[in-house]
């Protein structure tokens, strides 16, 4: 069955750019939606994006001006990038398929601090 | 921007019926999604397009979605059913995912 992995840093500084990967297994990203979710601590669950398979995008209105997200087909991956992070940046990152979300990796932590 | 509305709590005793509302507007004309996260855990939809069941998710678990509010029903909560519980819907006016702030269901 279909899985996902997120990768990454799990520390990133003020101001730096988080970026991280999501690997999909088991079936072709060459269709659905892929998403990209947070839950920062003591907080619910946020979403930031998806790609499709064509590549378009669409963003969190609240993040859009440090979003993007991208898909590597080849790689079987879609790619997070997230600009100027803050301390509210901190959080559990997870990649999800399709609008339903019917499959999610187990999930990161990017913690930001110097 | 879309809101989703959940209570930030809800309890009930092993056996009994849980019930979690996910209200918004006009939500009765979008897809709804429950999502169950158990601490370090990754989210796991329990029901999707507002009535349907995942293979694997017990048949305890059930949904609906009418009158104004989506409704996330649990029938004979046992003490494993103890998490948050989310809604999401897709947003098409404004293109997005939104996510209820969440529901934390806790067995007496």
């Amino acid at each position: 069955q279909v899985q996902l992995q997120e990768s990454g840093p799990g520390l990133v500084k003020p101001s730096e750019t988080l970026s991280l990967t999501c690997t999909v297994s088991g079936g072709s990203i060459s269709s659905y939606y892929w998403s990209w979710i947070r839950r920062p601590p003591g907080k619910g669950l946020e979403w930031i994006g998806h790609v499709y398979n064509s590549g378009s995008t669409n963003y969190a209105p609240s993040l859009k001006s440090r979003v993007t997200i991208s898909l590597d087909s080849s790689k079987n991956q879609f790619s997070l990038r997230l600009s100027s992070v803050t301390a509210a940046d901190t959080a559990v990152y997870y990649c999800a398929r399709d609008l339903s979300m019917d499959v999610w990796g187990q999930g990161t932590t990017v913690t930001v601090s110097s | 921007s879309y809101v989703l509305t959940q209570p930030p709590s809800v309890s009930v005793a092993p056996g009994k019926t849980a019930r979690i509302t996910c209200g918004g507007d006009n939500i009765g004309s979008k897809s709804v999604h429950w999502f169950q996260q158990k601490p370090g855990q990754a989210p796991v939809v329990v029901i999707y397009y507002d009535s349907d069941r995942p293979s694997g998710i017990p048949a305890r678990f059930s949904g609906s979605n009418s009158g104004g509010t989506a409704t996330l029903t649990i029938t004979r909560v046992d003490a494993g059913d103890e998490a948050d519980y989310f809604c999401q819907v897709w947003d098409n006016g404004y293109d997005h995912v939104v996510f209820g702030g969440g529901t934390k269901l806790t067995v007496l």
